[in-house]
């Protein structure tokens, strides 16, 4: 089993769609969650930090369930530039010095279209 | 500010042939990581380096594979004696502190590595 998994898509939505990914890890010690966003031969960048009490930056929220080790990212009113891989990221401690390794889903394909 | 920057973009390699790729960190980040991602694959973990030290070198593939850093900040990787598997886009990121895990990682554009 993955460490994180997370449905490929891709999701093809209208411009103005409201559009939501999810994401499981396995690992029950994992410590920070984030949601990634990379564009075609781009590296990664960092979309939003995932909270246990879900956090919202502008038209994008994430929510975090520890009990089901599920996260979610909500992206309202799509825009053409939203268009991406999103990929879920988790770290898990390391000992006493939890170091931040990421651990990435394979990512999901969101294209919005006019 | 000035991001992380890799170089080379792009390197073409005859098998066989030893590369070094290098990374320069985001200023006064103290943690610096290694990832490669693969045509399909998603982004794998390499090596880690908090200041010069690499606590944790568990995601080297090989021991071809070698990695150094100095003055807690230029790093370089090594690949010697390439091989064609070895064909990916290899990846820099840069942390400001490692107890600081909510802070999340800011990657470098990649070098683009082709074996042939």
């Amino acid at each position: 089993r993955k460490e994180v998994e997370q449905d490929p898509g891709p999701f093809n939505v209208p411009e103005g769609a409201t559009v939501a990914f999810n994401c499981t890890y396995s690992n029950s010690a994992s410590q920070s969650f984030f949601w990634y966003r990379q564009d075609c031969r781009k590296e990664p960048k960092l979309l939003m930090s995932v909270y246990s009490s879900g956090n919202e930056d502008g038209r994008f929220t994430a929510q975090l369930n520890r009990a089901s080790q599920y996260i979610s990212l909500l992206i309202r009113d799509s825009k053409l530039s939203d268009s991406a891989t999103y990929l879920c990221v988790v770290t898990i401690g390391a000992g006493g010095t939890s170091y931040g390794k990421l651990t990435f889903g394979q990512g999901t394909i969101l294209t919005v279209h006019p | 500010g000035a991001g992380v920057s890799q170089s080379p973009s792009n390197k073409v390699t005859e098998k066989g042939k030893d590369v070094e790729l290098r990374c320069d960190p985001i200023s006064g980040h103290t943690a610096l990581y290694w990832y490669r991602q693969s045509l399909g694959q998603g982004l794998e973990f390499l090596i880690y380096f908090q200041g010069n030290s690499a606590p944790d070198k568990s995601g080297l593939p090989s021991d071809r594979f070698s990695a150094e850093r100095t003055g807690g900040s230029v790093s370089t990787l090594t690949i010697q004696r390439t091989q064609q598997e070895d064909s990916a886009v290899y990846l820099c990121a840069s942390s400001p502190h490692q107890g600081r895990l909510r802070i999340g990682q800011y990657f470098g554009p990649g070098t683009r590595l082709t074996v042939t």
